[in-house]
């Protein structure tokens, strides 16, 4: 089965702290592609980053890293020197050979001033 | 570019009234899609359409719901009559092709008293 889990519900740090959030996922496919989205207050889907399956490469982006792992399955998001305004539920997800958009429950982030 | 635009942002009616969404796509972008999304939980397909054509309504209730997209441009999303479980949000996304970066608009927040 298709599944990805977030297993953090809620994850609250101090500014300035380094925070990793987590997702593993599970598919049949061996063509795939995994995603992150970032769900401020105001509600819109914003995306952070696509990785297709055969691209192990971990990726950096300003203050974002993403650590993609096929062995154990894991796609983590890392945060580091977080700000308030990174403060969003953030999403992971999971694009199946049939192009249907599987996701996480989401993890909301909150960053204390 | 513009991005995925959405209107109403907010919209609050009585159960069993009919109501409607719309949703521009970002221009060029042939998949469109609707989705669902609860408070807590991530988004939930509810229709994909290939230009003109829904390829993938399999969890749209059809009794209540229907979807349009005319000219394989803007679509329509209507429910009627709405129900007290409809409360929800609900999000049009676009991408090039159903293989390529899904991207959100802001969303109708659904309120039915």
């Amino acid at each position: 089965a298709q599944k990805v889990t977030q297993a953090q519900t809620e994850i609250s740090v101090v500014e300035k702290e380094d925070v990793t959030l987590d997702c593993v996922y599970e598919t049949r496919d061996t063509t795939y592609y995994l995603f992150w989205y970032k769900q401020p207050p105001s509600g819109e889907l914003v995306f952070l980053i696509r990785r297709n399956s055969f691209d192990e490469q971990n990726e950096i982006s300003g203050r974002y890293s993403w650590n993609f792992q096929k062995s154990t399955s894991s796609f983590n998001f890392t945060i580091t020197a977080s700000q308030v305004v990174d403060s969003a539920v953030y999403f992971c997800a999971l694009k199946d050979s049939n192009y249907q958009l599987i996701w996480g429950a989401g993890t909301k982030l909150i960053i204390k001033p | 570019e513009a991005g995925v635009v959405q209107s109403p942002r907010y919209k609050i009616i009585e159960k069993k009234q009919p109501v409607a969404f719309w949703c521009n796509p970002i221009s060029g972008h042939n998949t469109l899609y609707w989705y669902l999304q609860n408070l807590g939980q991530g988004p939930e397909l509810l229709i994909r359409y290939e230009n003109e054509e829904a390829v993938d309504d399999s969890q749209l209730p059809k009794d209540r719901f229907s979807a349009e997209r005319l000219k394989g441009v803007d679509s329509t999303l209507k429910i009627q009559p709405a129900e007290l479980g409809d409360s929800a949000v609900y999000l049009c996304a676009s991408s090039l092709s159903p293989g390529r970066t899904q991207y959100f608009g802001p969303g109708t927040r659904l309120t039915v008293l």
